[in-house]
């Protein structure tokens, strides 16, 4: 059971818009901690989406944007395309675990 | 460029020790915390701990603590994960990733390593 909650799957067909829900406790997400996305493609580690909620590091497509709100974070892809096909994580700090923590995971299927 | 480069594939018998690497390059090594991160077959994500590399400042997640030992040398930019006495649940990849972040309130982790895939079967 992750401390963090994700959907286990979500799909989309090409050019549609998903979305994936992170939902938090007050030790994490509630206490105002940031949340960050990662992309992990078959057979590939893990690669920075969004961090700090709604941040996008240089070279990710403006198709990805995160947000915040109380106790849960959202991960919205838009424009779906065949290569967005991947497991997708949601990551934030716990007061009470004293370290990080991530979401369970949320495959995304492109029809 | 920033790269995190793991030590190879390992095969081990339950009992057996092991201590795998994660190395740094094109950054200051000694300046950035480098996290582990478990992720058992098939399976999501897991924070393990986290070291500190300039003066070896170690945390654990209460579910690795005693389990796992975390460790660094910064004069040769490396970080370990090791193991005294392996059991075949420690069968996983293992990823080392460097930590970032932009205030009191952000940690996420901006670079990693390609995974350490370890396992442990008699």
């Amino acid at each position: 059971q992750s401390v963090l909650t994700q959907p286990p799957s979500v799909s989309g067909a090409p050019g549609q818009r998903v979305t994936i829900s992170c939902t938090g406790s007050s030790s994490n997400i509630g206490a105002g901690f940031d949340v960050n996305w990662y992309q992990q493609l078959p057979g590939t580690a893990p690669k920075i989406l969004i961090y700090d909620n709604n941040s996008r590091p240089s070279g990710v497509p403006d198709r990805f944007s995160g947000s915040k709100s109380g106790t849960s974070a959202s991960l919205a892809i838009t424009g779906l395309q065949t290569e967005d096909e991947a497991d997708y994580y949601c990551q934030s700090y716990d007061s009470s675990l004293s370290g990080s923590v991530f979401g369970g995971g949320t495959k995304l299927t492109v029809l | 460029e920033v790269q995190l480069v793991q030590s190879g594939a390992e095969v081990k018998e339950p009992g057996e020790s092991l201590k795998i690497s994660c190395k740094g390059s094109g950054y200051s090594f000694s300046n950035y915390w480098i996290g582990w991160v478990r992720q058992m077959p098939g399976k999501g994500l897991e924070w393990m701990g986290i070291i500190y590399p300039g003066d070896s400042d170690t945390r654990y997640s209460p579910s690795f603590q005693g389990l796992v030992t975390i460790s660094a040398d910064k004069s040769i930019s490396s970080a370990y994960l090791q193991w005294s006495s392996l059991k075949a649940s420690d069968t996983a990849m293992y990823y080392c990733a460097r930590r970032r972040s932009s205030s009191r309130s952000s940690e996420w982790f901006d670079a990693w390593g390609q995974g350490t895939l370890v396992t442990v079967s008699s």
